[in-house]
């Protein structure tokens, strides 16, 4: 059964800490990993879409990375509007067409 | 705006009403999906639609739920004689004439609360 577990369930850093976030996945065939940002009472914001192992894409403060079987969004020097969860989801090449299997997310709170 | 539209935002319902909830995809995309967020949990995946056609229902409850995407209009996730398990928010997702090979784009969400 395709799985995604993200770790840790919850973060609190300091303003200027870095850190990273983990997601783990099973799947028969990987067809794309994505993270999400979703701020409370709002739909999740599209961030970083991965296909192969060796990936890396960055926007801002975030990093995301790829491996065969998890992936990392690294957080260099957050600042408070970082604070929100942070979701992962795969697609999987022998599941169902256009779904993505969403981790339970990482609440990231950065303090000032 | 060019993003996805839900509506309404807030729906409450008394047990055996019926709820519907409205998604207008974004500008361009053909392609929606429907999610359910149940509190301390993530994302589940319901129905995915075309114009006029299931593309995949696999995640949607085989009772009482229904969803359609017609040629004109919005996409509508119906829920029929509501209980209180049904309480959650509710998201939208539009992707790209790729199809499932793009990424999703998701709106503001609906929150139904069953009394």
């Amino acid at each position: 059964e395709d799985q995604v577990t993200q770790s840790p369930e919850a973060l609190r850093l300091q303003e200027g800490e870095s850190s990273s976030l983990n997601c783990s996945y099973t799947v028969s065939g990987l067809r794309g990993l994505f993270w999400y940002r979703q701020d409370p009472g709002k739909g999740p914001e599209f961030l970083f879409t991965l296909y192969s192992a060796g990936e890396e894409k960055e926007k801002e403060r975030l990093k995301a990375t790829l491996t065969k079987k998890e992936s990392f969004l690294h957080i260099t020097a957050p600042k408070p509007e970082d604070s929100a969860t942070y979701l992962c989801a795969v697609r999987d090449y022998g599941g169902s067409q256009g779904n993505l299997i969403f981790g339970k997310g990482t609440k990231l709170s950065v303090k000032p | 705006n060019a993003g996805v539209m839900q509506n309404p935002r807030h729906l409450v319902r008394r047990r055996g009403q019926e709820a519907r909830l409205r998604c207008s995809p974004m500008k361009g995309h053909s392609h929606v999906y429907w999610y359910r967020q149940l509190p301390e949990e993530g994302l589940k995946f319901m129905v995915y639609l075309q114009k006029e056609n299931i593309i995949d229902e696999s995640g949607m409850p085989k009772e009482r739920f229904s969803a359609e995407f017609p040629k004109e209009g919005p996409s509508i996730l119906r829920i029929q004689q509501v209980v209180r398990g049904d309480s959650a928010a509710y998201f939208c997702a539009s992707s790209g004439d790729r199809g499932s090979y793009n990424e999703q784009f998701f709106g503001p969400g609906t929150r139904l609360t069953v009394l």
